[in-house]
């Protein structure tokens, strides 16, 4: 199993500031994801996390206005660069774990913006 | 390329009566299937996951999906609705990658 920490949890940002969100996982995991689901909206994936390497961006997304660090199996951040209300969303960290039998996917709480 | 149909945006039911969400998909691989459900300023939970054992898979708080290969469906039920099942409902699916793609979700309301 995995348990998934993510920082912060709710946050007011102003327009044109940058915020970065941290993912935590208790175990080493093959992969992780960053979702963003807008309000009343349901989830979009933002990018694949790789270890190590440049993250790989979904159509839409590009890393100068959401770069993605995973230095390590366990630990990733997402940054919102140059916010603008339409970022307000809610920001989720989504790990595979390897288990006994067969792949798991864990979703962290997620994280709250709201950018006024 | 995989893609998600929720048919219904909105679905209302008595508390007792029965629940069906609707749930379509289409994918190049053998798919992995989910339903999650968020209620209101909550996180995503698991109700129950389909990966090409049983077709009828039983989840948490009583619900269940039938996996349906030659309509593409994948539909959630439960027998009797109860008040805390107000949420909203994700129908997802999982390429070999595992990356996962929702569906617009359905949420659904429960009249006492």
């Amino acid at each position: 199993s995995a348990v998934i920490s993510q920082k912060p949890s709710r946050d007011i940002c102003q327009r044109g500031t940058s915020l970065t969100i941290q993912c935590q996982v208790d175990s080493q995991v093959t992969m992780m994801f960053w979702y963003r689901q807008q309000p009343g909206q349901s989830l979009t994936l933002i990018a694949t996390a790789n270890q190590g390497s440049e993250a790989t961006y979904e159509s839409g997304f590009v890393i100068d206005k959401f770069p993605i660090s995973r230095p390590n199996l366990t630990f990733s951040t997402l940054t919102v660069s140059n916010m603008s209300p339409e970022d307000s969303s809610i920001y989720l960290c989504s790990v595979v774990s390897a288990d006994r039998v067969e792949d798991t996917i864990y979703f962290g709480e997620g994280s709250w913006l709201t950018v006024v | 390329a995989q893609s998600v149909t929720q048919l219904d945006s909105h679905v209302s039911v008595s508390e007792g009566t029965p629940v069906l969400l609707r749930c379509n998909y289409s994918s190049s691989y053998s798919p992995s299937l989910f339903w999650y459900v968020q209620h209101p300023n909550k996180g995503l939970q698991l109700l129950l996951k389909y990966t090409s054992a049983a077709t009828l898979v039983k989840g948490i708080n009583g619900f269940e999906a039938e996996f349906k290969k030659s309509e593409t469906s994948f539909h959630l039920t439960k027998p009797s609705a109860h008040m805390s099942d107000a949420a909203e409902y994700f129908c997802v699916v999982s390429d070999a990658g595992n990356m996962l793609t929702f569906g617009g979700g359905t949420r659904l309301m429960v009249k006492p």
